[in-house]
């Protein structure tokens, strides 16, 4: 299974600052998701990238897919106490006869401080 | 309302009481996957299911079983039940293939083996 590494793995920042985490890999992904998960709810999808260099913005929140596809970032602006939760990457590894399995990152714990 | 339903919230067991933790979508989704998560391991995959009679084994499927004889159901059984089996449990479902489709995930079961 190709592994997906995510850092850093706790983040606790003020209100009102920028930050960034990431998603990396030594292998090439085809598309990479970005899921938040808040303390007892599964995780939600926030966003898909699948070209290389793509950027997408989802109002404060900025991710990136690098060129190699290999690795992507998120980026918060002027974080807000609503943002706080678990930050997760995860990549599909096919098999034979379309056959696929979606592995994740181990995640990003932020907690963002009043 | 779409969803992924899963049952029990919560559950207390011992070693050795075989349990089934239910797990039910209304989408007409193809893909469901059954997935644990625990503290610095991130989430790991047990079983998936492309479509109904098609299982296949995630990265941590010793000690666990599972059916798709319907397409909106998908158990999640565990015949024995050890101590090291004692985590969150997230089912989850998807359209299609579902590689770049938005993953939903039901709310998770908190499973406690004594």
């Amino acid at each position: 299974t190709q592994l997906l590494e995510q850092s850093p793995q706790f983040l606790s920042i003020q209100e009102g600052e920028n930050l960034t985490v990431y998603c990396n890999s030594s292998s090439v992904f085809s598309s990479l998701q970005w899921y938040r998960q808040e303390p007892g709810e599964g995780p939600v999808l926030l966003v898909t990238v699948v070209t290389g260099g793509e950027v997408k913005k989802l109002k404060r929140l900025t991710f990136q897919f690098g060129d190699a596809r290999k690795d992507s970032s998120l980026h918060i602006t002027a974080a807000q106490p609503g943002d706080t939760g678990l930050y997760l990457c995860a990549g599909p590894h096919f098999y034979g006869a379309g056959s696929y399995q979606l592995t994740f990152g181990k995640g990003t714990k932020l907690s963002v401080i009043p | 309302e779409a969803q992924v339903t899963q049952n029990p919230r919560y559950l207390i067991t011992v070693t050795g009481k075989k349990l089934t933790v239910t797990c039910s979508q209304n989408m007409n989704h193809e893909y469901m996957s059954w997935y644990r998560q625990d503290p610095g391991l991130g989430l790991r995959q047990i079983y998936y299911s492309m479509n109904v009679e098609v299982t296949d084994k995630g990265d941590v499927p010793e000690g666990y079983k599972v059916s798709r004889k319907e397409k909106r159901n998908f158990p999640l059984i565990l015949e024995s039940p050890s101590p090291n089996q004692t985590s969150l449990y997230f089912c989850a479902s998807t359209f299609g293939t579902g590689v770049r489709e938005k993953l939903f995930f039901g709310s998770g079961t908190q499973l406690s083996v004594l």
